[in-house]
């Protein structure tokens, strides 16, 4: 299957600070990704669809100003906290899309954040 | 409103006894995933199912597609403790691109 690297692992940041993850497909040109996020023992709930070279998709109740999300290249979509609070700390997973074989999604290993 | 309904959520069994998962919507959906997830990684995708009445087996791991595409079963003969883990089921509605999640079922096998 085709291989989703996340950047970082986890972060430990301070309240009001923002945090960038990075999504990076090693090797599939991905036109499309996906941002989950999955609190403690839930299941992964979407974020938001990125587009590249297009504004992201958002869920309903995400914010758009809080959770900025660039996907500038066929292999790179990055997410960024804004002004991240205790309430934020989660796991956040990333996913790009494979047409072929069924629509299958493959996801990165996520990025463990938390906000003191 | 949970668009893929997954039970049981948490399931606790002996090592070798049989146990399944299901995953059932009142949607259609043109293509299922089922997923395990470790603690503190990602989702690894176990197989695919696209075709109503569907049936694909990895080792002691049994998937079906309902024949409506509206819901899918994971069956799992002779379970053991490796088999222990997060178990999702994600499926694609017919003529959206988003996978949809059900909530899991938090399988744990005994020694």
């Amino acid at each position: 299957g085709a291989v989703v690297s996340q950047h970082p692992s986890w972060v430990i940041c301070k309240s009001g600070t923002s945090v960038k993850i990075e999504c990076r497909s090693l090797d599939f040109q991905a036109t499309t990704m996906f941002w989950y996020r999955q609190f403690p023992k839930q299941s992964l709930m979407l974020m938001a669809t990125s587009n590249e070279g297009s504004k992201a998709t958002y869920e309903q109740g995400v914010e758009k100003d809080k959770f900025l999300i660039n996907h500038a290249s066929l292999t790179l979509s990055t997410l960024t906290v804004t002004s991240a609070h205790p309430e934020d700390s989660s796991f956040y997973i990333c996913s790009h899309l494979d047409l072929k074989g069924g629509e299958t999604q493959y996801f990165g290993p996520g990025t463990r954040l938390l906000v003191l | 409103t949970q668009l893929l309904e997954q039970s049981p959520q948490f399931l606790s069994i002996q090592e070798g006894e049989n146990l399944t998962v299901y995953c059932n919507s009142s949607s259609v959906f043109s293509s299922l995933q089922w997923y395990r997830q470790e603690p503190g990684e990602g989702p690894v995708l176990l197989v695919t199912v696209v075709t109503g009445g569907e049936v694909k087996k990895l080792k002691r791991l049994t998937f079906q597609f309902g024949d409506a595409r509206k819901d899918s079963s994971l069956h799992i003969t002779a379970a053991q403790p490796g088999d222990t883990g997060l178990y999702l089921c994600a499926g694609i509605i017919q003529g959206a691109q988003k996978l949809v999640f059900g909530q899991g079922t938090r399988l744990t096998i005994n020694p």
